[in-house]
């Protein structure tokens, strides 16, 4: 059973650049998270998207947007690259328990 | 909002127990997680509470006060693998229930 994955691993952006990280669920999960974790820090909470919607967002500007499939894989795109966006991207998937499952992250950086 | 207090470093040896500590005020609570992450890699899922009391699972345990906003995760027989960031996150509630805040994470450092 694959747990959480995301592609690509690494990515290097030029300021003003648009980017999108992808991410499959842990087989059986329904809910995707992403997070965004700065170096040094702990995770920072992007938005939530179930049954393909936005659920839940945080405190990202509106250049942070997202999507998720009818097969529950979602994307992150960020328009209008800064530099401070540099940061691993987090996935975590989960179903209707608490536990989430976090993908290995994709590291964004932004020069 | 939520804010959550958790010490930046802490070093132990190994074979010995340590107790991380967590706080928390929030307008929202249903439950807290601890997470361990390695340098590079995802969080792993830990612990969940929602209840006071301790939680065990096996070397690991976790404790929770809602009243005093406080949590502890306990590591005990110490391994150099251990060595690691302990991430306490709080769970909002309601609409909000899907949405974790974490901490910055405690850096442990296990030594010989």
């Amino acid at each position: 059973d694959a747990g959480v994955t995301q592609s690509p691993t690494h990515l290097i952006k030029t300021r003003g650049q648009q980017v999108t990280l992808r991410c499959s669920p842990k087989s059986g999960h329904d809910t995707v998270s992403w997070y965004q974790q700065a170096l040094g820090q702990g995770p920072q909470f992007i938005f939530q998207y179930y049954e393909e919607e936005e659920r839940q967002r945080g405190n990202f500007p509106d250049r942070f947007s997202g999507h998720q499939f009818p097969n529950y894989s979602s994307e992150l795109n960020v328009n209008a690259l800064l530099l401070g966006d540099s940061a691993l991207y987090l996935c975590a998937s989960s179903s209707d328990t608490y536990e989430q499952y976090f993908g290995p992250g994709t590291r964004l950086t932004v020069t | 909002g939520q804010n959550i207090d958790q010490p930046t470093e802490m070093t132990a040896t190994e074979g010995a127990i340590v107790q991380i500590n967590c706080t928390y005020q929030t307008s929202g609570f249903n439950g807290l997680f601890w997470y361990q992450q390695h340098a590079g890699e995802a969080p792993t899922f830990l612990s969940y509470n929602v209840l006071d009391g301790l939680e065990e699972k096996g070397r690991f345990s976790s404790f929770l006060s809602r009243s005093k906003g406080y949590s502890y995760l306990l590591l005990k027989e110490l391994q150099m693998k251990d060595s690691a960031s302990y991430l306490c996150a709080v769970r909002d509630e309601g609409d909000n229930a899907g949405k974790s805040t974490f901490g910055d994470g405690t850096t442990l450092t296990v030594k010989p």
